[in-house]
């Protein structure tokens, strides 16, 4: 696509409850990122995809959270069984492999989290 | 590890005022540098980059200058605009083991008043 979409925009979910957060990233960019923004924070590194592969999970906060990714395109973002200190906007961003310290990444608008 | 700090805000500044957002950072090797803006609503926006020292960076009216020697990549622009307001984030792409994230600063909100 022209470029990354995310969905969807807004969850609001119960806590306890398991979410799914998708990212489609710009057509043939082989590199996927997910990010963390909680309200008047910075962005978290969450995990790195090249390709379907995830060299570096090291910011995942928890083994509730895991991601996945198909076919070099899709990536889903699961998190389990809610807590209300999950409640944020997740970021997903993509770039081609080997280019990102070049021309940067470009972003999604985010899907907003929130667990009442 | 790498890390990123930049000026805690918010910053509120008439038009036409002079913005400096200072930004510095700590990496090893040489690192890519970048700030990105978030305008109200909208998702991030890359809006300059420098991949080595002494690089100038600019977009928009804003720039940014690599300077290794301070590490720092300080955000400036001559005349702020109303349509500036926005939250500013420095960010560098560091250069160790295999992974190409970017690391934030937390971010600087700006306000423009008429």
């Amino acid at each position: 696509g022209a470029g990354v979409s995310q969905s969807p925009s807004n969850k609001v979910t119960e806590k306890g409850k398991d979410v799914e957060l998708r990212c489609d990233p710009i057509s043939g960019h082989t590199a996927l990122y997910w990010y963390r923004q909680r309200l008047g924070q910075g962005l978290e590194f969450l995990i790195y995809f090249q390709g379907n592969s995830a060299p570096d999970k090291s910011g995942l906060p928890s083994d509730r959270f895991s991601a996945e990714r198909t076919g070099e395109s899709v990536s889903t973002l699961t998190i389990q069984r809610t807590q209300q200190e999950d409640s944020a906007v997740y970021l997903c961003a993509s770039s081609l492999v080997g280019t990102g310290f070049r021309y940067g990444y470009t972003f999604g608008s985010g899907t907003r989290l929130t667990v009442v | 590890g790498d890390s990123v700090t930049q000026m805690e805000g918010p910053v509120t500044l008439s038009e036409e005022a002079f913005l400096t957002i200072n930004c510095t950072y700590t990496a090893t090797g040489y690192p890519s540098l970048f700030w990105y803006v978030q305008y109200p609503g909208e998702g991030l926006q890359l809006l300059l980059k420098a991949t080595k020292a002494d690089d100038k960076g600019s977009n928009k009216g804003f720039e940014a200058t690599y300077r290794k020697e301070t590490t720092s990549f300080h955000l400036e622009k001559g005349s702020v605009q109303v349509s500036d307001s926005a939250v500013y984030f420095c960010a560098l792409r560091g250069t160790q083991g295999g992974s190409e994230k970017l690391v934030f600063g937390k971010g600087t909100k700006l306000t423009v008043n008429p």
